[in-house]
């Protein structure tokens, strides 16, 4: 199989705080992960790709220090929400790529973290 | 750009019914395009998929069609069961090499006995 996780699955957290949300793959290598953010009734849109050993690249208008991404090694992946407010309120994917990777490999997700900053 | 519009949902059938939840795509160049079923508790999974015009994705007795000239992949099932109840998202790949998906939003199913 091919199993991604996450944890925490649901996070409160109070203004101002910072999150770290965990994205493992379980039985397998990924140097390549993915994070998504999901709001309600919308499409998952991609944040940023991270990679194994070096910085993380974010898509536009995602800010890279306000979500920081650590992908220390090739089996986890973590994304820190910093100084959170209520609008970063939302559902947190990942998901990751068996190495080696290709053009048209699958993407393997997660169960999704469900972030609420009151 | 890349975009995916699919069926808002929800939707509700009786077991046994014939599905369909429609997906169009825009998209520059040749995108693979993909069905992801995310099941209540569990993470997206990989339904089918179809990497270029007129090939049939199918699995689990669900089905998609890559039409170019409609720029459709419409998703169906000839009888459904409770067990199929769940999120359907349709998506696509540019095959830039980085693995970029563009998703659709989602479409409830719920199958009742």
């Amino acid at each position: 199989g091919a199993v991604v996780s996450q944890h925490p699955s649901r996070v409160i957290c109070k203004s101002g705080t910072s999150v770290k949300i965990e994205c493992r793959s379980l039985d397998f290598q990924a140097t390549t992960m993915f994070w998504y953010r999901q709001f309600p009734k919308q499409s998952l849109m991609l944040m940023a790709t991270s990679n194994e050993g070096s910085k993380a690249t974010y898509e536009q208008g995602v800010e890279k220090d306000k979500f920081l991404i650590n992908h220390a090694s090739l089996t986890l992946s973590t994304l820190t929400v910093t100084s959170a407010h209520p609008e970063d309120s939302s559902f947190y994917i990942c998901s990751a790529v068996k190495d080696p990777a290709g053009p048209t490999d699958t993407q393997y997700f997660g169960p999704g973290t469900r972030l609420t900053v009151l | 750009g890349n975009s995916v519009t699919q069926m808002e949902g929800p939707v509700t059938l009786s077991e046994e019914a014939f599905l369909t939840i429609n997906c169009t795509y825009t998209a520059t160049g040749y995108p693979s395009l993909f069905w992801y079923v995310q099941y209540p508790g569990e993470g997206l999974q990989l339904l089918l998929k179809a990497t270029k015009a007129d090939d049939k994705g199918s699995n689990k007795g669900f089905e998609a069609t890559y039409r170019k000239e409609t720029t459709s992949f419409h998703l169906e099932k000839g009888s459904v069961q409770v067990s199929d109840s769940a999120v359907y998202f349709c998506a696509l790949s540019d095959q830039t090499g980085a693995n970029n998906l563009f998703f659709g939003t989602g479409t409830r199913l719920t199958v009742i006995p």
